[in-house]
C-alpha cells in the first residue's frame, strides 16, 4: 500500500531562518510527487509536482528536490506569510485516480 | 478565473438528514473527486470521476454518493447523516494527460451532524 509520511508535524521558525520539511514516501512506481500549500480554512493550493529522483523546481523561496524515497521542500529566508501547512502527495504510476496524501508539516514563522 | 467552486461553505445537519454538496469546475478537467480531511489525518478520497457519467468508490465511500452528468458538476450526496460524518469536504478536479495529474482542490466545505 503506497504510504507518504511527513515530518516534523510542526515546525516553527523565525523570519529568515531557513528549514527543510521532509517527505518520505513508498509507492510501487511514482508517476508524481506532490506538494501543497493549504492555508486555514482554504483548500489545499498547488505547489509543484516532480516526476522522478534527481529533478528540483523552485519558486520564489521555496524548492522541492526528490530522491527515489523522500521529497524535501527547502524554505530560504522565510517570511511569516508562509506560515500554512505543506502537504506532500504522491501519485502511483498504476491506477491514475489514486493519490495518497500524507498529514503534513504546519509551518510558522514568526517575525 | 473560478477554477472549482463549492457549495454551501457550512452546514449543520442533524443526524438522519440527507443533504447534497455541490461542486463545478470550469477548467474542462475530466477527473473530478471528493475528499474528506479529518483533524490530524490525510486527505481521504471518497469518490471520484473519470468522465460523464461514470464514477467509482474511493478510500471511504460508505455513507456516500455521487453522480456525474455533466464534464463540469460532481454533486456529493449525503443520506441519512451520522456524527462521523462531520469534517471538511473538498472537491477536486485535474486533467489526465501525458505529463502527469495534477489535482486542483475547491475551498472546502464544513459539515457538522448533530
Amino acid at each position: 500500500e503506497d504510504q507518504v509520511t511527513q515530518s516534523p508535524e510542526a515546525l516553527r521558525l523565525q523570519e529568515g531562518e531557513s528549514s527543510s520539511l521532509n517527505c518520505s514516501y513508498t509507492v510501487s512506481g511514482l508517476r508524481g510527487l506532490f506538494w501543497y500549500r493549504q492555508d486555514p480554512g482554504k483548500g489545499p493550493e498547488f505547489l509543484f509536482t516532480l516526476y522522478s529522483a534527481g529533478e528540483e523546481k523552485e519558486k520564489e523561496r521555496l524548492k522541492a528536490t526528490l530522491t527515489k524515497k523522500e521529497s524535501f521542500l527547502h524554505i530560504t529566508a522565510p517570511k511569516p506569510e508562509d506560515s500554512a501547512t505543506y502537504l506532500c502527495a504522491v501519485q502511483a504510476s498504476r491506477g491514475y485516480q489514486k493519490v495518497t496524501f500524507g498529514t503534513g508539516t504546519k509551518l510558522q514563522v514568526i517575525p | 478565473n473560478a477554477g472549482v467552486t463549492q457549495t454551501p461553505k457550512f452546514r449543520i445537519l442533524k443526524i438522519g438528514q440527507s443533504m447534497t454538496l455541490q461542486c463545478a469546475q470550469d477548467m474542462n478537467h475530466n477527473y473530478m473527486y471528493w475528499y474528506r480531511q479529518d483533524p490530524g489525518m490525510g486527505l481521504k478520497l471518497i469518490y471520484y470521476s473519470v468522465g460523464a457519467g461514470i464514477t467509482d468508490k474511493g478510500e471511504v465511500p460508505n455513507g456516500y454518493n455521487v453522480s456525474r452528468s455533466t464534464t463540469e458538476d460532481f454533486p456529493l450526496r449525503l443520506e441519512l447523516a451520522a456524527p462521523s460524518q462531520t469534517s471538511v469536504y473538498f472537491c477536486a478536479s485535474s486533467y489526465m494527460g501525458l505529463s502527469g495529474n495534477t489535482i486542483y482542490f475547491g475551498e472546502g466545505s464544513w459539515l457538522t451532524v448533530v
